[in-house]
């Protein structure tokens, strides 16, 4: 089956830098990689996603890429605030007009730090 | 409109006890899904329902774990003799075709 992997697992950065995000996943056969973001005591949130006929998409401060030659995709997020801390999960799912499992990634806590 | 609705937000159970887990998901979406986060942990599939068509077990740990869907509506999570490693958080989540994934808030698990 589908195995997602992903870096960092922490990741601290002043606020207004930048923070990245990476995955790889390993089933060419995935078409669909959302980015959830999941603060304390909430369940996960989309905040975007891309599917594999795109090689980049961008929504305000927030962007994700994709090369899918070498399977890895990542999220990018710019002018860092505090309220961006939160945990960060990649996902990887083959959607083929049916419903897939999707797997997800194992997350990267992030601190921004004011 | 109403988003997913995990019941109770919070469970403490003994050892032993039987528990269960109720998803009411997002009217007309028609698939749902179960994962489990341990502490500080990712999500690990445990279940999905796809409309009428089977669900897939794959990610259930052990056969103490079970769970029902009626039609297109509520899901329980039933998991018999819990066990202090069955702690954790269980999320559910519904979406509709081509759609992404709707979490609910979960239901945190703790067996003492």
């Amino acid at each position: 089956g589908e195995n997602v992997e992903q870096h960092p697992s922490t990741l601290s950065v002043q606020e207004g830098d930048s923070a990245v995000i990476k995955c790889t996943y390993s089933d060419s056969a995935s078409n669909y990689f959302p980015w959830y973001k999941q603060e304390l005591g909430k369940g996960p949130q989309l905040i975007i996603d891309i599917r594999s006929n795109v090689g980049e998409k961008k929504d305000q401060r927030i962007a994700v890429t994709l090369n899918k030659t070498a399977k890895h995709f990542s999220l990018h997020i710019t002018e860092t605030q505090p309220e961006d801390s939160a945990v960060y999960f990649c996902a990887a799912s083959k959607d083929s007009g049916g419903y897939q499992k999707v797997t997800f990634g194992t997350g990267t806590k992030l601190q921004v730090i004011p | 409109g109403a988003g997913v609705s995990q019941s109770p937000s919070n469970k403490v159970t003994e050892k032993g006890k039987d528990v269960e887990l109720r998803c009411d998901p997002i009217s007309g979406h028609t698939a749902l899904y179960w994962y489990r986060q341990r502490l500080g942990q990712g999500l690990e599939f445990l279940i999905y329902f796809q409309g009428n068509s089977a669900p897939d077990k794959s990610g259930l740990p052990s056969d103490r774990f079970s769970a029902e869907r009626t039609g297109e509506s509520v899901s329980t999570l039933t998991i018999q003799r819990t066990q202090q490693e069955d702690s954790a958080v269980y999320l559910c989540a519904s979406r509709s075709y081509n759609s992404p994934l709707h979490f609910g808030n979960g239901t945190r698990l703790t067996v003492t």
